[in-house]
């Protein structure tokens, strides 16, 4: 089975360091969407690509998040600085627009701030 | 941008009984809608999925409705299994016509007792 790809599993940090998260997507998956999941929100869309282009980052915190494809086969979720808040699970989901299968989510990157 | 609700956040039912998770849609333009399933500490993973040309698909013992009228769409799982606990969460896209992202409803917690 074909899969998405994050690393890593787990991260744990502290207060005001950077944190990068990973995503390879499915090949030849050209719509990319990253979430957090916590107990109390569920599913948050933080950022959403297609062909590498940013199409809605307006779920994200601007002045500490970022979201990138440098390309096809990556996608990146910057934190900086960390905060305890962030603590939460970081889910990548990618698949073909206008296809008629679903979309395919990694096994997700469980992030811990102290 | 689009909006889910989706009822119960919590439900437990009997083994063999069946179960109804319900959802609605604010964007009349929204066209697929997918179900999903996460098992404690695993991704979410795609169950069923249903477009707007059809109003009900089946798949085993699942199956989802959709009324687009009223905008509302459900999952119904019969016979019910020990197996099937698990955060069923529903989602809403205009995934053919536009370049909208996919949006999450806030999870049900479906408890099985047997």
């Amino acid at each position: 089975d074909a899969r998405v790809t994050q690393t890593p599993r787990d991260k744990v940090t502290e207060m005001g360091q950077e944190v990068t998260m990973r995503c390879q997507p499915i090949l030849g998956h050209n719509t990319v969407f990253w979430y957090r999941q916590t107990m109390m929100q569920g599913l948050e869309l933080l950022a959403y690509f297609r062909n590498r282009a940013p199409l809605d980052d307006s779920g994200m915190p601007k002045d500490r998040f970022s979201a990138e494809m440098p390309d096809a086969t990556l996608a990146t979720l910057k934190i900086q600085p960390s905060e305890p808040r962030d603590s939460a699970v970081y889910f990548c989901a990618s698949g073909l627009a206008g296809s008629l299968a679903g979309y395919t989510f990694g096994s997700g990157t469980r992030l811990t701030v102290v | 941008g689009e909006n889910v609700e989706q009822h119960p956040s919590t439900l437990s039912v009997q083994e063999g009984d069946s179960a109804v998770i319900k959802c609605t849609y604010s964007d009349s333009a929204s066209n697929y809608f997918p179900w999903y399933k996460q098992e404690l500490g695993k991704r979410p993973q795609l169950i069923i999925d249903i477009r707007s040309n059809v109003g009900e698909k089946k798949d085993q013992r699942i199956a989802v409705t959709l009324n687009k009228t009223a905008k509302h769409f459900s999952l119904h799982i019969t016979e019910t299994q020990p197996e099937d606990s698990a955060v069923y969460f529903c989602a809403a896209q205009r995934r053919i016509s536009g370049n909208t992202p996919l949006v999450f409803g806030k999870g049900t917690r479906l408890s099985v007792i047997a």
